[in-house]
């Protein structure tokens, strides 16, 4: 199985501020990783994918980066609205796997 | 409007068996594959299972695949994950999802539904 390993999981930052976040595989995984943000209690929304995709309606100020085992997603400009859990899933392989997650809190 | 409603949580005492829904509106239900994915109290998200379009193709994480069985129905646009000889450590928030492909990225989520597995 490939492992997703995430960094930091907790992170601490202040509105206006940019955050970057780490995801590394176990393995490579080609640019197959999707970008998760889930707020407490609602569903994950999807970010980001093939590593540095953008869906539809996500803002600018977010964007993914990477391909093979190293992959980052970075947002400019923290806003009140973006305090929430990140988590990135690689698509590769079965068992699609999840990193365990980033709290991204207010400062 | 893309529209994913689980229903069929709840509690059920060790040993027994559940079996959740999804209600899928808003799209072209059959061209997806489709997803269970859980996520217990405090915990991250863990993938369950994956299910092609017209049923043939299913995925498990191996260590619920001899206890949970996901299926669909094309003609009522509904997802299922029958689940059996559940534990406490199923205890979790089960969430569908919609794929647009093989190696697509689970782009519609529905709101989640608990299961708690207690005596």
């Amino acid at each position: 199985d490939i492992q997703l390993t995430q960094s930091p999981s907790f992170l601490s930052a202040s509105v206006g501020d940019r955050v970057t976040i780490t995801c590394r595989a176990s393995q490579g995984i080609s640019s197959y990783l999707a970008w998760y943000q889930q707020k407490p209690g609602k569903a994950p929304k999807l970010l980001i994918y093939a590593a540095s995709t953008l869906q539809s309606g996500v803002p600018s100020r977010f964007s993914g980066s990477g391909s093979g085992t190293e992959f980052t997603l970075t947002i400019i400009s923290l806003q009140p609205e973006d305090f929430a859990t990140y988590s990135c899933q690689q698509l590769n392989s079965y068992p699609r796997t999840f990193g365990q997650g980033t709290k991204v809190e207010i400062k | 409007e893309v529209q994913l409603v689980e229903s069929g949580g709840g509690l059920v005492q060790p040993g027994g068996s559940l079996r959740l829904s999804c209600a899928a509106s808003g799209f072209s239900f059959s061209f997806y594959w489709m997803s269970w994915v859980r996520q217990a109290p405090g915990k991250g998200l863990e993938w369950v299972a994956n299910i092609k379009q017209d049923g043939s193709e299913k995925y498990y994480v191996d260590s619920l695949k001899d206890r949970f069985t996901i299926s669909r129905d094309n003609a009522k646009n509904s997802l299922y994950l029958q689940m059996n000889s559940l534990r406490a450590e199923d205890t979790a928030v089960y969430y569908c999802a919609s794929l647009p492909g093989f190696r697509g990225p689970f782009d519609y989520w529905g709101q989640g539904t608990l299961v708690t597995v207690s005596s």
